[in-house]
């Protein structure tokens, strides 16, 4: 169990640029989640996968974030266009679960965006 | 008003002390998470509870469902407890959705 990677761990980018990020899990886990954090608040939920679909979006992804976790596995959060309010931690984690029940949370050490 | 609403937001103590951080909600909640993240972001999960009390080394967590809060308590404190605590609610609809709070940022000093 190596836990759940991601990467890049900082990215800098130039507004109006599209910025890509990936999300390893904990290979037995089926359920994945992308967070964003910004300084001096807790996460906000962004969206979540049980294995390849997609179940829920917040309002808070606008139509320049997309989110793909195409084979159940990796996932990818992408933005469109940068803006610097996009500037961010974006964390990403997984849990196994099923019907009623839901494992502990496990993060990953999150990706922080910086627009310029 | 955000949903999840913890208390103190900062909190310094002395290397040995007795630390306790409050965690109350207004959402319905089938859990309740107690996170751990230290400076450069990882969040580590401590607890996730739903009734009771859970124990883990030095560190205790209890859940009153009826008055819907939590607490944190951190025995015998260190310096290497200090990071950012944040409690996230399961929300009542869901098994997989939280609400986080802001955080309580701990510093212990020796």
């Amino acid at each position: 169990d190596t836990g759940v990677s991601q990467d890049p761990r900082h990215k800098i980018t130039k507004r109006g640029q599209n910025v890509t990020f990936r999300c390893d899990p904990i290979s037995e886990h089926n359920r994945l989640y992308w967070y964003r954090q910004t300084l001096g608040q807790g996460p906000e939920f962004l969206t979540y996968f049980q294995n390849e679909a997609q179940l829920e979006k917040s309002r808070l992804l606008s139509d320049r974030f997309s989110a793909e976790r195409p084979k159940g596995s990796f996932s990818t959060l992408e933005i469109q266009r940068t803006e610097q309010g996009d500037s961010a931690m974006y964390l990403c984690a997984s849990s196994r679960g099923g019907g009623t029940y839901n494992s502990p949370l496990h993060f990953g050490n999150g990706t922080r965006l910086t627009v310029t | 008003k955000n949903e999840v609403e913890q208390s103190p937001q900062n909190l310094t103590a002395q290397e040995g002390e007795f630390i306790t951080i409050n965690c109350s909600y207004s959402v319905g909640i089938s859990a309740l998470h107690w996170l751990q993240q230290h400076p450069g972001g990882g969040i580590v999960s401590l607890f996730m509870l739903s009734s009771g009390k859970k124990k883990h080394g030095r560190l205790i967590a209890t859940i009153n469902i009826q008055e819907k809060h939590s607490s944190l308590h951190i025995t015998a404190s260190h310096p290497r407890d200090s990071a950012v605590y944040i409690c996230a609610a399961v929300s009542g609809g869901s098994n997989y959705k939280l609400t986080f709070g802001k955080g309580t940022l701990l510093t212990v000093n020796p």
